[in-house]
């Protein structure tokens, strides 16, 4: 599965749109974008996936850039309880195993 | 909202003692995960099981690990003799399908601290 890089961290203010980038440059056409968060010590908790177009859902939104080499994941109005480390994970089509990375740590101030 | 449910919470055990910690998938979920976060470390593969078998493992699954399916709700991982590194958050995960368009449902874990 094609490597993810994203920064270590990010700040946000509460109920400003926040956006999480991903580099994947080296993604194949047979693999999809995903993206989870992890609230403190709890179990990661998906958020949205996508192939080649942007998603939407109650969540977040995803964009995914025409060369599928990076993709944002946009929280709108993003709130307290939002804080968290969100993972951005590629995984092939045929693949049992999600690998999580690192992830981007994101602090949402009042 | 259907979700992925794991008992205990929090176990300890002494170093050397059998373990099994247990999840109640999604009801009409057909693939099975498990996965290990020691603190502060990312978290980690181990396990994913389909149709009664393994269908793939990391290196950190070891044969002291095991995973079953012993009725059509349950879905337990077995560590025969545990040592100090084993210590960690365990998360079961359980998805629709085993292809990469079916996200990954996951508990909110098993704290499990060997002694």
């Amino acid at each position: 599965d094609a490597k993810t890089t994203q920064p270590p961290s990010m700040d946000c203010a509460e109920g400003r749109a926040a956006n999480l980038p991903c580099n994947h440059s080296t993604i194949s056409g047979n693999e999809y974008v995903y993206w989870y968060r992890q609230i403190h010590s709890q179990g990661p908790q998906y958020i949205i996936h996508g192939l080649k177009n942007n998603e939407t859902n109650e969540m977040a939104s995803l964009i995914i850039t025409e060369d599928r080499k990076s993709s944002t994941l946009i929280l709108p109005h993003a709130t307290l309880r939002d804080t968290a480390v969100y993972y951005c994970i590629v995984k092939r089509i045929g693949g049992f195993k999600t690998i999580f990375g690192a992830g981007t740590r994101l602090f949402v101030k009042a | 909202e259907p979700e992925v449910t794991q008992t205990p919470s929090h176990q300890v055990t002494q170093m050397g003692q059998e373990v099994i910690l247990r999840c109640v998938p999604i009801s009409n979920h057909l693939y099975f995960y498990w996965y290990r976060q020691i603190l502060g470390q990312k978290v980690e593969f181990l396990v994913s099981f389909y149709n009664n078998e393994i269908s793939e493992k990391s290196e950190i699954f070891d044969d002291q690990f095991s995973v079953e399916r012993p009725d059509g709700s349950n879905f337990t991982l077995k560590i025969r003799s545990t040592k100090l590194e084993d210590s960690a958050m365990y998360f079961c995960a359980s998805s629709t399908k085993g292809t990469g368009n079916s996200p990954l449902h996951f508990g909110n874990g098993t704290r499990l601290t060997v002694t």
